[in-house]
Formats: C-alpha cells, sequence, structure tokens
C-alpha cells in the first residue's frame, strides 16, 4: 500500500515571495505523482503531474515540482505566489499499473499581502 | 467544454432522510469515483465503477451506496444520513486502459449538511 506525507498543513508566505510545498510518499511499487490546487468550496484541479521521464516537471500557474526517487519525494515550488495561490495542495500518488489516488492530508497555502 | 458536473451544490437533508447526489462527465471517461471530504481532510475515496463494474472500499460503510445507469451519469445514494455524513462529496473521472494514463478530473463537488 502507497502512503502520503505532507510536512506542512499550513504555510503563511508573503505576496511576491517563493513558497515550496513538501510531499513525501512510501510504496513497494513505482508510483505517479500529482498535486492538485483545491480553492474553498470548489473541487479540485491538477497543477501537474509526474509520470516517467524529466524529474522536473512543470505545471499551471507558474508551479513546479521535482521528482526525487533516493528521497521518495516531489516537492511543490513557485518562485513567486500571488494573493490568488492561497488554496489548499494536496500530493497524490497512484500505482504506476492502477489509477486509485492516495492523498496526503494537504497543506493550507495561506499568502499574504 | 468538457467536463465533470455535480448537482446540486448545496444539499441540506434531515437526519435519517435518503438523500441522491448526482454526477454527470461529458469527458467519456470509463472510470468514475466517489469521494467523501470532510472540513480540512484529504478526500477519502468511498468507491468507484470501472465501466459497469463497482468497486467497494473496504472501510465505506453499507449507508452509502452507488449506481451508474450509463457511462454519462453517476450516483451516490445515502440511505439513512447521521451527522457524521456532512462533508463535501466529489466525483472524479478518468480514462484507464488503453496503454495511456490519465489523471482524475474533479466535479465541482457537492456540500452535504445534515440537520
Amino acid at each position: 500500500a502507497q502512503s502520503v506525507t505532507q510536512l506542512d498543513s499550513q504555510v503563511p508566505v508573503f505576496e511576491e515571495a517563493p513558497v515550496e510545498l513538501r510531499c513525501n510518499y512510501s510504496s513497494s511499487v513505482s508510483v505517479y505523482l500529482f498535486w492538485y490546487v483545491q480553492y474553498p468550496n470548489q473541487g479540485l484541479q491538477l497543477l501537474l503531474k509526474y509520470l516517467s521521464g524529466s524529474t522536473l516537471v512543470k505545471g499551471i500557474n507558474g508551479f513546479e515540482a521535482e521528482f526525487n526517487k533516493s528521497q521518495t519525494s516531489f516537492h511543490l515550488r513557485k518562485p513567486s505566489v500571488h494573493i490568488s495561490d492561497t488554496a489548499e495542495y494536496f500530493c497524490a500518488v497512484s500505482k504506476a499499473a492502477g489509477n486509485k489516488l492516495t492523498f496526503g492530508g494537504g497543506t493550507r497555502v495561506l499568502v499574504k499581502p | 467544454d468538457a467536463m465533470v458536473i455535480q448537482n446540486p451544490r448545496y444539499q441540506v437533508t434531515q437526519f435519517g432522510k435518503p438523500v441522491t447526489l448526482s454526477c454527470s462527465q461529458t469527458l467519456n471517461h470509463n472510470v468514475m469515483y466517489w469521494y467523501q471530504q470532510k472540513s480540512s481532510q484529504a478526500p477519502k475515496l468511498l468507491f468507484h465503477y470501472y465501466d459497469k463494474d463497482f468497486n467497494n472500499e473496504a472501510d465505506t460503510p453499507d449507508n452509502f451506496q452507488s449506481r451508474r445507469p450509463n457511462t454519462s451519469f453517476c450516483f451516490l445514494d445515502i440511505r439513512s444520513p447521521g451527522l457524521g455524513d456532512a462533508a463535501m462529496y466529489l466525483c472524479a473521472t478518468s480514462r484507464v486502459g488503453t496503454g495511456k494514463v490519465d489523471e482524475q478530473y474533479f466535479g465541482p463537488g457537492t456540500r452535504l449538511t445534515v440537520t
């Protein structure tokens, strides 16, 4: 079985500052990795995904993430955040041969002016 | 635009009164999922349909049922809602098979209140 740990439950950050959201996973098989964003009272929107290939993945809204197999991590970064990035962010994994997602506990990002 | 639609967005029901939540999709995806998300928690998978095959998660209470009459629609039935069932219910879809991995596409959710 897989598990996902998001090390920070809340991350306050000032506007235009960089942000990094940490995600570590454990799995005995190969996995695919995802980051989703959830704005208040809305569903989840995919930011980016890692399936294979280059370990640096670029997504929407200026976000990127790096897959590190040796450290079993998939941290999300943005070099300069906007007020509109205030949201909850979920890291998720699925087995490479399957499609069921296992989510981390989420990280709430609050961007302050 | 192809999308996942959930109706209603907000649903209020009484304790013990059956309620049905609806999900439809225009993506023609073969897999549909229902998640329960309680406040400040991650989504928790209740069950999913792979085509017509129903797959229940081991810890999903019997109080929760689902129907998928065709590819486009999927329903979540809560037979006797309790106060602990108040949550956001998220529907998602994906395309599985044909050698291609597709992410899950989520609807906007239905927020259920139980009074």
